[in-house]
């Protein structure tokens, strides 16, 4: 009963290489969420859509974005990945906004060589 | 922003043992949960608990949230329960969609 679902698990891209991970759910929820998680380090959110409404974080780079073309999937794009954008990105639901128990993919570890 | 803080950062434990973890939180929360992240990177969520106190099996958690903090107890651990055990809470105040995490505590647990 998999309800968030991210693909790949494993992604290698070359720096500078532009690379995208995509994210559905199953559960209907109108919000979507990406989240980078660098080693040893808590997952950090980039930005979520409630439903097509794109909100980006404040210290998001711009060499990421995101696409929602539907309520069940949602994208994350790397323009130009540098060593730096090495982590594991974790993609979450939640139904309506920020009250609301956040269900979490099993991520995609991004490796950058 | 509102800040979180987790204790242990660390923590040891034979299996059988009981364990408590704390988070405290700097402001009022709108939305706090604990989670648990498997050891190939995974999420799961534990609970949903802004406030008041919640068992699931060998797990429970209390938030008092007059006093900003929530603890969550582990009894007879297993050697599956080792991970990264996280609490995250949204800012009432700020109105934000944003789950603040805590830094974790890392539990082992040995045979």
């Amino acid at each position: 009963d998999a309800m968030v679902i991210q693909n790949p698990r494993y992604q290698v891209t070359q720096f500078g290489k532009p690379v995208t991970l995509s994210c559905s759910q199953t559960l209907n929820h109108n919000v979507m969420y990406w989240y980078q998680q660098k080693s040893s380090q808590a997952p950090k959110l980039l930005f979520h859509y409630y439903d097509k409404d794109f909100n980006n974080e404040a210290d998001t780079p711009d060499n990421f974005q995101s696409r929602r073309p539907n309520t069940s999937f949602c994208f994350l794009d790397i323009r130009s990945p540098g060593l730096g954008d090495a982590a594991m990105y974790l993609c979450a639901t939640s139904a309506r906004g920020g009250t609301d128990t956040q269900y979490f993919g099993p991520g995609t570890r991004l490796t950058v060589l | 922003g509102i800040q979180v803080e987790q204790s242990p950062p660390d923590l040891i434990l034979q299996e059988g043992a009981n364990s408590t973890l704390r988070c405290n939180f700097s402001d009022s929360v709108n939305n706090l949960q604990w989670f648990h992240q498997n050891p190939w990177g995974q999420l799961i969520n534990l609970f949903y608990i802004p406030s008041g106190t919640k068992q699931n099996g060998r797990l429970s958690a209390t938030t008092v949230a007059t006093e900003r903090y929530s603890l969550l107890y582990i009894s007879s651990s297993q050697t599956t329960d080792s991970g990264v055990y996280f609490c995250a809470v949204g800012d009432s105040g700020a109105g934000s969609y944003q789950l603040t995490f805590g830094k974790g505590t890392k539990l082992s647990v040995i045979p």
